[in-house]
Protein backbone atom coordinates (compact mmCIF):
# COMPACT_ATOMS: atom_id res chain seq x y z
CA UNK A 1 0.00 0.00 0.00
CA UNK A 2 0.93 3.81 -0.49
CA UNK A 3 2.12 5.89 2.47
CA UNK A 4 4.24 8.85 3.27
CA UNK A 5 6.35 9.36 5.93
CA UNK A 6 7.36 13.07 7.06
CA UNK A 7 9.94 12.08 10.60
CA UNK A 8 10.06 15.85 11.46
CA UNK A 9 6.80 16.88 13.19
CA UNK A 10 8.11 20.73 13.59
CA UNK A 11 11.14 22.44 12.78
CA UNK A 12 13.07 25.94 13.78
CA UNK A 13 15.15 27.70 11.52
CA UNK A 14 16.46 31.18 11.93
CA UNK A 15 15.14 33.60 8.88
CA UNK A 16 17.67 33.53 6.08
CA UNK A 17 19.08 30.21 6.61
CA UNK A 18 18.52 27.26 4.76
CA UNK A 19 15.80 24.70 4.84
CA UNK A 20 14.90 21.12 4.11
CA UNK A 21 12.16 18.95 5.40
CA UNK A 22 11.76 15.20 4.89
CA UNK A 23 9.63 13.17 2.97
CA UNK A 24 9.86 9.21 2.59
CA UNK A 25 6.94 7.32 0.23
CA UNK A 26 6.15 3.97 -0.14
CA UNK A 27 4.82 2.88 -3.64
CA UNK A 28 5.06 0.06 -5.87
CA UNK A 29 5.66 2.08 -9.17
CA UNK A 30 6.73 5.62 -10.39
CA UNK A 31 5.26 7.84 -8.03
CA UNK A 32 3.70 10.87 -8.90
CA UNK A 33 5.12 13.26 -5.73
CA UNK A 34 4.17 16.17 -4.19
CA UNK A 35 4.64 19.47 -1.89
CA UNK A 36 1.67 21.54 -0.88
CA UNK A 37 1.83 24.39 1.84
CA UNK A 38 -0.92 25.19 4.37
CA UNK A 39 -1.06 28.18 6.59
CA UNK A 40 -2.88 28.17 9.22
CA UNK A 41 -6.75 28.46 8.70
CA UNK A 42 -6.24 27.86 5.27
CA UNK A 43 -6.58 25.23 2.48
CA UNK A 44 -3.50 23.71 1.00
CA UNK A 45 -1.38 25.33 -2.08
CA UNK A 46 0.97 23.66 -3.83
CA UNK A 47 4.41 23.83 -4.45
CA UNK A 48 5.79 21.31 -6.46
CA UNK A 49 5.24 18.18 -8.20
CA UNK A 50 7.40 15.34 -9.69
CA UNK A 51 5.88 13.47 -12.70
CA UNK A 52 9.01 12.09 -15.10
CA UNK A 53 12.23 13.90 -15.95
CA UNK A 54 14.23 15.69 -14.21
CA UNK A 55 15.11 14.57 -10.60
CA UNK A 56 15.11 18.43 -9.13
CA UNK A 57 12.15 19.60 -9.53
CA UNK A 58 11.49 23.71 -9.03
CA UNK A 59 8.30 25.37 -7.10
CA UNK A 60 7.24 28.21 -6.29
CA UNK A 61 8.44 30.99 -4.01
CA UNK A 62 12.09 29.67 -4.35
CA UNK A 63 11.49 26.12 -3.12
CA UNK A 64 13.04 23.00 -5.00
CA UNK A 65 12.47 19.55 -3.97
CA UNK A 66 14.58 16.45 -5.18
CA UNK A 67 13.13 12.83 -5.97
CA UNK A 68 15.86 10.57 -4.97
CA UNK A 69 14.18 6.99 -6.35
CA UNK A 70 16.87 4.86 -4.72
CA UNK A 71 16.39 6.27 -0.80
CA UNK A 72 12.45 6.48 -1.51
CA UNK A 73 12.71 10.20 -0.79
CA UNK A 74 11.44 13.19 -2.19
CA UNK A 75 13.05 15.99 0.09
CA UNK A 76 12.19 19.86 0.14
CA UNK A 77 14.71 22.91 0.48
CA UNK A 78 14.88 26.14 0.37
CA UNK A 79 18.29 28.33 0.43
CA UNK A 80 17.02 30.77 2.42
CA UNK A 81 13.90 30.58 4.41
CA UNK A 82 12.04 34.34 4.58
CA UNK A 83 9.23 34.69 7.99
CA UNK A 84 6.56 34.24 5.81
CA UNK A 85 7.18 30.47 5.19
CA UNK A 86 6.41 30.01 8.28
CA UNK A 87 3.46 27.18 7.82
CA UNK A 88 2.52 23.57 7.61
CA UNK A 89 4.30 21.42 4.61
CA UNK A 90 2.69 18.33 3.56
CA UNK A 91 4.18 15.87 1.09
CA UNK A 92 2.07 13.35 -0.95
CA UNK A 93 1.99 10.52 -3.33
CA UNK A 94 -0.44 10.30 -6.11
CA UNK A 95 -2.03 6.79 -7.60
CA UNK A 96 -4.14 6.33 -10.50
CA UNK A 97 -7.91 5.11 -9.18
CA UNK A 98 -10.16 3.95 -11.58
CA UNK A 99 -7.37 4.40 -14.83
CA UNK A 100 -8.25 7.93 -15.17
CA UNK A 101 -8.55 9.71 -11.64
CA UNK A 102 -5.86 10.55 -8.97
CA UNK A 103 -6.22 10.58 -5.72
CA UNK A 104 -3.37 11.59 -3.13
CA UNK A 105 -2.36 10.32 0.32
CA UNK A 106 -0.81 13.01 2.34
CA UNK A 107 1.95 12.79 5.22
CA UNK A 108 1.43 13.63 8.48
CA UNK A 109 3.16 17.35 7.84
CA UNK A 110 5.77 19.33 9.03
CA UNK A 111 5.44 22.64 10.81
CA UNK A 112 7.61 25.43 10.12
CA UNK A 113 8.35 28.06 12.63
CA UNK A 114 11.13 31.22 11.96
CA UNK A 115 12.91 32.53 14.45
CA UNK A 116 13.17 36.30 13.37
CA UNK B 1 -9.58 34.22 -11.40
CA UNK B 2 -10.78 30.39 -11.22
CA UNK B 3 -11.08 28.95 -7.97
CA UNK B 4 -12.56 26.52 -5.73
CA UNK B 5 -14.89 27.98 -3.47
CA UNK B 6 -16.21 26.96 0.35
CA UNK B 7 -19.16 28.11 2.26
CA UNK B 8 -19.10 28.46 4.92
CA UNK B 9 -16.04 29.10 5.96
CA UNK B 10 -16.73 28.64 9.94
CA UNK B 11 -19.71 26.24 10.61
CA UNK B 12 -21.12 25.80 14.16
CA UNK B 13 -23.83 23.25 14.88
CA UNK B 14 -25.05 20.93 17.54
CA UNK B 15 -24.48 17.28 18.23
CA UNK B 16 -26.66 15.17 16.28
CA UNK B 17 -28.27 18.24 14.05
CA UNK B 18 -27.18 17.47 10.20
CA UNK B 19 -25.31 20.18 8.57
CA UNK B 20 -24.05 20.54 5.08
CA UNK B 21 -21.13 22.25 3.76
CA UNK B 22 -20.81 23.45 -0.02
CA UNK B 23 -18.13 23.30 -2.59
CA UNK B 24 -18.23 25.18 -5.73
CA UNK B 25 -15.51 25.46 -8.71
CA UNK B 26 -14.90 27.77 -11.80
CA UNK B 27 -12.03 25.35 -12.90
CA UNK B 28 -14.52 23.17 -15.07
CA UNK B 29 -12.61 20.09 -13.73
CA UNK B 30 -14.28 16.61 -13.48
CA UNK B 31 -12.90 15.45 -10.28
CA UNK B 32 -14.14 16.95 -7.28
CA UNK B 33 -12.78 15.54 -3.81
CA UNK B 34 -13.99 15.97 0.01
CA UNK B 35 -11.14 15.98 2.67
CA UNK B 36 -11.41 15.94 6.81
CA UNK B 37 -8.12 17.47 8.41
CA UNK B 38 -8.19 17.40 12.10
CA UNK B 39 -5.99 19.37 14.07
CA UNK B 40 -2.15 19.05 13.44
CA UNK B 41 -3.29 15.60 11.45
CA UNK B 42 -3.06 15.25 7.16
CA UNK B 43 -6.32 15.38 5.17
CA UNK B 44 -8.04 12.59 4.93
CA UNK B 45 -9.76 11.45 2.12
CA UNK B 46 -13.64 10.96 2.68
CA UNK B 47 -14.71 10.16 -1.23
CA UNK B 48 -14.28 11.75 -4.47
CA UNK B 49 -16.98 12.53 -7.52
CA UNK B 50 -15.77 11.40 -11.24
CA UNK B 51 -18.32 13.48 -12.92
CA UNK B 52 -21.71 12.17 -11.30
CA UNK B 53 -19.78 8.79 -10.31
CA UNK B 54 -19.74 8.30 -6.61
CA UNK B 55 -16.47 6.94 -4.64
CA UNK B 56 -16.67 6.26 -1.43
CA UNK B 57 -13.57 5.63 0.21
CA UNK B 58 -13.73 2.03 2.45
CA UNK B 59 -13.97 3.67 5.71
CA UNK B 60 -15.45 6.55 5.62
CA UNK B 61 -18.56 6.70 8.18
CA UNK B 62 -22.02 6.43 7.03
CA UNK B 63 -22.93 9.39 8.55
CA UNK B 64 -21.05 11.33 5.90
CA UNK B 65 -22.53 11.85 2.72
CA UNK B 66 -22.23 13.94 -0.63
CA UNK B 67 -24.32 15.06 -3.77
CA UNK B 68 -22.79 16.42 -6.82
CA UNK B 69 -26.08 18.20 -8.91
CA UNK B 70 -23.70 19.87 -11.66
CA UNK B 71 -20.50 20.36 -12.24
CA UNK B 72 -20.29 23.11 -10.45
CA UNK B 73 -21.20 22.48 -7.08
CA UNK B 74 -20.49 19.46 -4.40
CA UNK B 75 -22.02 19.19 -0.76
CA UNK B 76 -20.99 17.48 2.15
CA UNK B 77 -23.69 16.30 4.55
CA UNK B 78 -23.38 15.23 7.99
CA UNK B 79 -26.30 13.45 9.06
CA UNK B 80 -25.86 13.30 12.72
CA UNK B 81 -22.62 15.13 13.92
CA UNK B 82 -20.75 13.98 16.64
CA UNK B 83 -17.82 15.67 18.83
CA UNK B 84 -15.41 13.41 16.87
CA UNK B 85 -16.39 15.12 13.49
CA UNK B 86 -14.92 18.12 14.40
CA UNK B 87 -12.73 19.03 12.20
CA UNK B 88 -11.42 21.09 8.47
CA UNK B 89 -13.02 20.36 6.06
CA UNK B 90 -11.37 20.44 2.26
CA UNK B 91 -12.60 20.31 -1.10
CA UNK B 92 -10.71 20.13 -4.04
CA UNK B 93 -10.97 19.59 -7.41
CA UNK B 94 -8.47 18.03 -10.28
CA UNK B 95 -8.68 17.15 -14.06
CA UNK B 96 -9.10 13.48 -15.21
CA UNK B 97 -6.91 12.43 -18.08
CA UNK B 98 -5.68 8.86 -17.50
CA UNK B 99 -3.11 9.92 -14.97
CA UNK B 100 -2.24 12.11 -11.62
CA UNK B 101 -2.74 15.48 -11.79
CA UNK B 102 -2.50 18.37 -9.73
CA UNK B 103 -5.97 18.72 -6.58
CA UNK B 104 -7.13 22.68 -6.29
CA UNK B 105 -8.01 22.83 -2.56
CA UNK B 106 -10.49 25.84 -1.41
CA UNK B 107 -9.76 27.29 1.57
CA UNK B 108 -11.92 24.48 3.83
CA UNK B 109 -14.66 25.06 6.24
CA UNK B 110 -13.92 24.73 10.20
CA UNK B 111 -17.15 22.47 11.43
CA UNK B 112 -17.53 22.75 14.87
CA UNK B 113 -19.84 20.70 17.38
CA UNK B 114 -21.62 21.91 20.60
Amino acid sequence: AQSVTQPDIHITVSEGASLELRCNYSYGATPYLFWYVQSPGQGLQLLLKYFSGDTLVQGIKGFEAEFKRSQSSFNLRKPSVHWSDAAEYFCAVGYNYGGSQGNLIFGKGTKLSVKP
Amino acid sequence: DAMVIQNPRYQVTQFGKPVTLSCSQTLNHNVMYWYQQKSSQAPKLLFHYYDKDFNNEADTPDNFQSRRPNTSFCFLDIRSPGLGDAAMYLCATSTASGTVNEQFFGPGTRLTVL
